[in-house]
């Protein structure tokens, strides 16, 4: 099955502890993203990739750091810097283009302990 | 800065009435435009994308969009419990980066 897996589904965090938030993808696109999600909010974009080894920073890249070394992975770290972490995470990924059409995976939720 | 909005709701209609949901756009260089569903904790999935201008059907959900007015939106004929969620309107095209709204809660009534 194609799709987009996101894990752990579930991630607690302790003060001043870096975590990572794993994204996998099969379904050969290019282009891949993280946002994050606020209760009742929309989404912000963290980072996004437009292709392998290479990938740039959205409206709320601070304190998050990303790598895409394979077409498939696109990883997010969530770093002590970032202050105020708890919140919902989805990973999308899409076709690159002018009409791109992003698909999610089922998210990870952080929480701070 | 480009924006999408939406009223947030919540919306609600009884089972069996049209929803109609509503979203306007800034950047007028859009040029292409979706909406997506999210149940309470979970992650938004794809009900329709929308290029041109005027009406697409699919099944029981209709997208309208109207570029002269940046006006986009989306109709739920027979509404059901189960369309009880976030429907979340958003627009790309302008390079790499869909700007998402904040979402209409809709609740159908039984």
């Amino acid at each position: 099955d194609g799709g987009i897996t996101q894990s752990p589904k579930y991630l607690f965090r302790k003060e001043g502890q870096n975590v990572t938030l794993s994204c996998e993808q099969n379904l050969n696109h290019d282009a891949m993203y993280w946002y994050r999600q606020d209760p009742g909010q929309g989404l912000r974009l963290i980072y996004y990739s437009q292709i392998v080894n290479d990938f740039q920073k959205g409206d709320i890249a601070e304190g998050y750091s990303v790598s895409r070394e394979k077409k498939e992975s696109f990883p997010l770290t969530v770093t002590s810097a970032q202050k105020n972490p708890t919140a919902f995470y989805l990973c999308a990924s899409s076709n690159r283009g002018r009409k791109e059409t992003q698909y999610f995976g089922p998210g990870t939720r952080l929480l701070v302990l | 800065q480009k924006e999408v909005e939406q009223n947030s709701g919540p919306l609600s209609v009884p089972e069996g009435a049209i929803a109609s949901l509503n979203c306007t756009y800034s950047d007028r260089g859009s040029q292409s435009f979706f909406w997506y569903r999210q149940y309470s904790g979970k992650s938004p999935e794809l009900i329709m994308f929308i290029y041109s201008n005027g009406d697409k059907e699919d099944g029981r959900f209709t997208a309208q969009l109207n570029k002269a007015s940046q006006y986009v939106s989306l109709l739920i004929r027979d509404s059901q419990p189960s369309d009880s969620a976030t429907y979340l309107c958003a627009s790309g095209g302008g390079g790499f980066k869909t700007i998402f709204g904040a979402g209409t809660r809709l609740f159908v009534k039984a």
